[in-house]
């Protein structure tokens, strides 16, 4: 494996269930993000870890929780969620001083909540 | 603040035809620039950055883009458009946040390419 992955590709899941989104980066970066991309609107950046610590969490409602146990693994924990959540879900990396800023991204997770 | 606007949301050209996607960006230092393209249903890819130097970026598929400073504008060019272009287009500027960076991203341009 290469790159950025992510799995699943797609989930459908219901308001009352729980799942959780996995990524995984193969790149030696030390900060990884999680987006959501909604259908016309901006990407909004959710979360940002550095060095396993959670350094950002742009007002994310708490039925988004965010784990990353380690430099290469970033997980989205999802409960309860709302119809509105359907969106591609993005994770990305990024490594250290100036490529700091240049972010590889996964393929996404397409969530669809009934 | 920090922002990033692509005025064009969405843009047609013709295959064989040039193309420049419009970026302006508003950031007190000097900028990282990035520009990203996103097929349907995938990730972001990069297509090429702008850290300091030479104001022309060369990137991957033939893309290129030109820094101007007193414009404060980052705009995308491409000589020929192949159908195969045809694509979601993302700016970014990076900023620092915390001990990491974070990127800024415009709206995004849809491009379509007719045969």
């Amino acid at each position: 494996e290469t790159g950025v992955t992510q799995t699943p590709r797609h989930l459908v899941m219901g308001m009352t269930n729980k799942k959780s989104l996995k990524c995984e980066q193969h790149l030696g970066h030390n900060a990884m993000y999680w987006y959501k991309q909604s259908a016309k609107k901006p990407l909004e950046l959710m979360f940002v870890y550095s060095l396993e610590e959670r350094v950002e969490n742009n007002s994310v409602p708490s039925r988004f929780s965010p784990e990353c146990p380690n430099s290469s693994h970033l997980f989205l924990h999802l409960h309860t969620l709302q119809p509105e959540d359907s969106a591609l879900y993005l994770c990305a990396s990024s490594g250290r001083t100036s490529g700091a800023y240049e972010q590889y991204f996964g393929p996404g997770t397409r969530l669809t909540v009934t | 603040a920090q922002s990033v606007t692509q005025p064009d949301i969405h843009i047609t050209v013709s295959e064989g035809a040039s193309l420049e996607l419009r970026c302006n960006y508003s950031y007190g230092a000097t900028p990282y620039l990035f520009w990203y393209v996103q097929s349907p249903g995938q990730g972001l890819q990069l297509l090429l950055k702008y850290f300091s130097g030479d104001t022309l970026v060369q990137g991957i598929k033939g893309f290129e883009a030109e820094f101007k400073r007193s414009q404060s504008s980052f705009n995308l060019r491409k000589p020929s458009v192949h159908w195969s272009d045809a694509a979601e287009y993302f700016c970014a500027v990076g900023v620092p946040s915390s001990n990491t960076g974070k990127l800024i991203f415009g709206q995004g341009t849809t491009l379509q390419v007719k045969p």
